[in-house]
Formats: C-alpha cells, structure tokens, sequence
C-alpha cells in the first residue's frame, strides 16, 4: 500500500529554524506536496516539488527531496507564530486523484 | 477570484441520519475531490468528480456517495451516520492536468 508518516507534533522557538520530516513509500511520486492547516481552516499548498529534484526554495521555505530514502524535508527558517499549524505532506502518483496525504504535524512556535 | 466554498461550515446529525455536502469549486475548474479528515488522521480520498462523472472513489462504503452538476458544483452523501464519520469534510478542486487543487474550508460533521 501508499504510506506516508511523519512524526505527530514538533515544537521550536520563535527564530529558530523547523524542520518537518516524512517518508513514503510508493517509488512512483511524481509530485510532493507539503500544505499547512491552520486551526478551523482547510488545507494551503505551500510548495511542491517535482520528484526529479533534489531541493526547492521558496523565501523562507526549502523543501529537500532525498528519493533513494523516500525521505522529504521542509525546512521553515526564521520560524514566527504565524506558522504554528498542522504540515502535511503528500505525494502524488499519477492524477490528482492519486494523492496521498501524511497524518500531519502539528507545529508549536513558543514566543 | 473567489476559491472553494463549502457549506455548511458545521453538521450535527444523530446516528442513521443522511448529511449532505456540498462545494462549490473555483470557476473554471472541472474536478471535484471529497477527503475525510478523521481526528487524528491524515486526510483519506473519498470520490473524484470530473465533468460530471465520478472517476474515482477511495476505500469507504457504498453510503458514501456524491454527485457533480452542470456547473460543477458538488454534493457528498452519506447514508446511514455512524458515529465513527465524525470528521472534517474537505472539498478540492482543479483543472484536469493541473499541478495542484485548491481546498475549500471544509464541513465539519459531528454525529451524535
């Protein structure tokens, strides 16, 4: 089957620097996804990368791609409480019908 | 431009109820996607809609079920409420081809 984990809950001071992780599965992604929930609101896609790729960056955001370990990375630099939300990634094999979703994690920014 | 509407926002039914859903995507758009976003899961795939048909559906049971109209508009169905469909529904939608979807706020369903 299509599974994609990432650990539950990550907490980092306001400043420093988050790092989201998650592993997949299925060798045939040809999109990854990373989108923020925040709290009662639907799902933003904040970037996405072409599974050709290695890295990405966009402003504070850098998404890494490491395909040999299924292993993708969001890095959120400068982190601010506005970034407090669910991150989940999500990868695609096919049409967007084909998109998996992980179960999320829930980001803390302390003050 | 406005984006992916869902309405309503929150759903109280009681258990054997019917809820219904629905979504209205961004103009232009020709695909539907539902999700069920279960308290402590990740998002699952219910049904995709594309120019009226539905094209493909995730693993849940036939009480599930939805349509698409002319106007691509959408409505997810589910018969029977048990108690464990409490969820966060979630509406997306795109172009076909299109790299990404665009989600709606979503209906919050509570079965009681």
């Amino acid at each position: 089957g299509e599974d994609v984990e990432q650990s539950l809950f990550l907490s980092v001071r306001e400043g420093d620097s988050s790092v989201i992780n998650c592993t997949y599965t299925d060798s045939s992604s040809t999109y990854l996804y990373w989108y923020k929930q925040e709290p009662g609101a639907g799902l933003q896609l904040l970037t996405y990368i072409f599974s050709n790729m290695d890295m990405k960056q966009d402003q504070r955001l850098t998404v890494l791609l490491n395909k040999k370990d299924k292993h993708l990375s969001l890095r959120i630099a400068d982190t601010q409480t506005g970034d407090s939300a669910i991150y989940f990634c999500a990868h695609r094999s096919g049409g967007y019908q084909k998109v998996t979703f992980g179960t999320g994690t829930k980001l803390q920014v302390i003050p | 431009e406005a984006g992916v509407t869902q309405s309503p926002t929150h759903l109280i039914k009681t258990r054997g109820q019917q809820a219904t859903l629905r979504c209205s995507p961004i103009s232009g758009h020709t695909s539907v996607y539902w999700y069920q976003q279960a308290l402590g899961l990740g998002l699952q795939f219910l049904l995709w809609y594309d120019e009226g048909e539905e094209r493909n559906r995730g693993n849940f049971p036939p009480r599930f079920s939805g349509r698409q109209f002319p106007n691509y508009s959408s409505e997810l169905n589910v018969n029977a409420l048990e108690l464990e469909d409490s969820a966060l529904y979630l509406c997306a939608s795109s172009s076909l081809g299109n790299t990404e979807a665009f989600f709606g706020q979503g209906t919050r369903l509570t079965v009681v």
